[in-house]
């Protein structure tokens, strides 16, 4: 349907384990973003990946860290899980060298819980 | 950076009347403002964009309004169906690599 996998769809840690959420990207599509969005709220950017590399972060701390493959996959990793990580994590593929204006394709996205 | 603001949290409207949302944003600089529609437990979904070098468009019964003086922008959605009703956001980008997403408004139609 949408191009953009996520996998799991579904995962449960506890507080200060470690996670790795994994983002298949659309087919011509050579960026990946990853959102964070918690219930009730709209999502918010954690970081982008172009051409392997980050570029762009937002507002979260280094314990969230990411990783681009050639063939444009992402991985998302999360270390010493908190409470507050419990959310929706959403990958959104796009093509436009890192740009936010080309009209992203989200996955259906990684429901995480910590307990 | 970048901040959107999104009214009202929650709608609700019979089937057949419109549904208006308003977004203010505050970064004159931002250019592509895209709405999206999420449905319970999947992914969100782009229905309609709007570039800063247009105050209007129109796809079927969605439309999607800008004004760049007032740093502003609304989803207008006519002839209400009961599978309108989502969540839906609108987001603010085109300056940088992220959009900046609003808090999301809770549209029901009623039947």
């Amino acid at each position: 349907e949408t191009g953009v996998t996520q996998s799991p769809t579904h995962l449960i840690k506890t507080r200060g384990q470690q996670v790795t959420l994994r983002c298949s990207s659309q087919s011509g599509h050579n960026t990946v973003s990853w959102y964070q969005q918690a219930l009730g709220q709209g999502p918010q950017f954690i970081f982008q990946y172009y051409r392997e590399e980050e570029n762009g972060r937002g507002n979260f701390p280094p314990r969230f860290s990411g990783l681009q493959f050639p063939n444009y996959s992402s991985e998302l990793n999360v270390n010493a899980l908190e409470l507050d990580d419990s959310a929706l994590y959403l990958c959104a593929s796009s093509f436009g060298q890192g740009r936010s204006d080309y009209g992203y394709t989200f996955g259906s996205g990684t429901r995480l819980t910590v307990v | 950076g970048e901040n959107v603001e999104q009214h009202p949290s929650t709608l609700s409207v019979q089937e057949g009347d419109s549904a208006v949302i308003k977004c203010t944003y505050s970064d004159s600089a931002s250019n592509y403002f895209p709405w999206y529609k999420q449905e319970l437990g999947k992914r969100p979904q782009l229905i309609i964009d709007i570039r800063s070098n247009v105050g209007e468009k129109k796809d079927q019964r969605i439309a999607v309004t800008l004004n760049k003086t007032a740093k502003h922008f609304s989803l207008h959605i006519t002839e209400t169906q009961p599978e309108d009703s989502a969540v839906y956001f609108c987001a603010a980008g085109g300056t940088g690599n992220q959009f900046y997403f609003g808090t999301g408004t809770s549209l029901t139609v009623i039947p």
